[in-house]
């Protein structure tokens, strides 16, 4: 499966509490997203990184920051989770050269994330 | 930004009929359209994709067309088995937005025996 990993696979949290989620890549390709599935929601995107420290908002990016300081780590943060943020975590990478291109995204594994 | 719907939520067929689920984009400048399955607990797997360019492309039992007049794309999957039995959700990506995704709430496809 794409050389994707992510961290913690499951994650049951606080209100208020800091969190993050890692997405691990072997693949070294540039585009990395970050999407949440909710039910009746199908995925959505949260932010997405085309480079190293080069990052960008996607559809639902309320509550949530990024940071990509190596080719192959994106990194997810909820500075103080909500209740509204349990969901299912899906990291994504693309093998696309630059913003003009189309190509294929492969997911991760997923982190399930409960905030209590 | 692009709006994609999809229908039916829920489909059930007997197990060697045919399946159909459809999409429809807001975004003319969509040109990529994906297919993902996704399995109870598992990630999203791309299982066939379709580009502006081409109106039908199939691979075995499954087939995507694609009506650009009308914008919408149907997945079509023949024969069908047990382990066809999952969530499918199609996508339209923007040309030019990094191969950004927007996606379908889904179909729950049950195939019975």
């Amino acid at each position: 499966d794409a050389g994707i990993t992510q961290s913690p696979r499951h994650k049951v949290t606080e209100t208020g509490t800091p969190v993050t989620l890692r997405c691990h890549q072997t693949e070294n390709h540039r585009y990395m997203y970050w999407y949440r599935q909710d039910p009746g929601h199908g995925l959505r995107l949260i932010h997405y990184s085309y480079g190293v420290k080069d990052t960008d908002k996607g559809e639902v990016s309320d509550g949530y920051s990024v940071s990509r300081s190596k080719t192959e780590d994106f990194l997810l943060t909820l500075e103080s989770a909500t209740s509204s943020q349990t969901s299912v975590y899906f990291c994504a990478i693309s093998e696309a050269l630059d913003s003009s291109s189309t190509d294929t995204q492969y997911f991760g594994p997923g982190t399930r994330l409960t905030v209590l | 930004g692009e709006n994609v719907e999809q229908h039916p939520s829920t489909l059930s067929v007997q197990e060697g009929d045919s399946a159909v689920i459809k999409c429809t984009y807001s975004d003319s400048a969509s040109n990529y359209f994906p297919w993902y399955k996704q399995e109870l607990g598992k990630r999203p797997q791309l299982i066939i994709d379709i580009r502006s360019n081409v109106g039908e492309k199939k691979d075995q039992r499954i087939a995507v067309t694609l009506n650009k007049t009308a914008k919408h794309f149907s997945l079509h999957i023949t024969e069908t088995q047990p382990e066809d039995s999952a969530v499918y959700f199609c996508a339209a990506s923007i040309a030019g937005t990094a191969s950004k995704l927007t996606f379908g709430t889904g179909t729950r496809l049950q195939v019975t025996l």
